[in-house]
């Protein structure tokens, strides 16, 4: 099983700061990584897909970045509604397709 | 618009038996694999299995291979996921997915939460 380890666990910033979250594989996984937000008392949405492409409707403040093993979410500058948990999951070992921990990304 | 609309929330006792449903709509169903997902209280998400509703062939991760049953029917574009014989540390809010062409985890259901109490 490949082992997803985020972080760091929470994040605490300001609206308008910029937003480095990690996602670190257990083995090489390629670029086969996607990350998602999830709010509270909803599911979660795809926000990247294969490690660097966004989904449909995301702003273009979120990019993803990495491959093999380190990953990288980015958001560019926070607005309010972007604080939520974020989660990595990928899509490498099929059909074992494992989550990270999550990161929670707090306002400070 | 692609569309999963999950079966509303349960409560059960422990030992009793349970089946939830996922309706896909606005897309082929049958081309598409299903996944379910586990979201204990207040923890992260957990990859419980999945399924290809056009002939039902069904992968589960060794967590959960034995504990629960993934199927699906066609006929009404609905997936499904079962237990036996539930237990209190089965509560958790349990979501569909659409793993789409990419392997993506692309569409999600709004969840459907279940309860095992005495």
């Amino acid at each position: 099983e490949i082992v997803l380890t985020q972080s760091p666990a929470t994040l605490s910033l300001s609206p308008g700061e910029r937003a480095t979250l990690s996602c670190r594989a257990s083995q090489s996984v390629s670029s086969y990584l996607a990350w998602y937000q999830q709010k509270p008392g909803q599911a979660p949405r795809l926000l990247i897909y294969d490690a660097s492409n966004r989904a449909t409707g995301i702003p273009a403040r979120f990019s993803g970045s990495g491959s093999g093993t380190d990953f990288t979410l980015t958001i560019s500058s926070l607005e309010p509604e972007d604080f939520a948990v974020y989660y990595c999951q990928q899509r490498s070992n099929w059909p074992l397709y494992t989550f990270g921990q999550g990161t929670k990304l707090e306002i400070k | 618009e692609v569309q999963l609309v999950q079966s509303g929330a349960e409560v059960k006792k422990p030992g009793e038996s349970l089946k939830i449903s996922c309706k896909g709509s606005g897309y082929s169903f049958t081309s598409y694999w299903i996944g379910w997902v586990r979201q204990m209280p207040g923890k992260g998400l957990e990859w419980m299995g999945i399924i290809y509703p056009g002939d039902s062939d069904t992968r589960y991760s060794p967590s959960f291979q034995g504990q629960v049953t993934i199927s699906a029917d066609k006929s009404i574009s609905t997936a499904y996921l079962q237990w036996s014989s539930l237990k209190a540390s089965d509560t958790a809010m349990y979501y569909c997915v659409r793993r789409d062409t990419t392997g993506t985890s692309d569409y999600w259901g709004q969840g459907t939460l279940v309860t095992v109490s005495s």
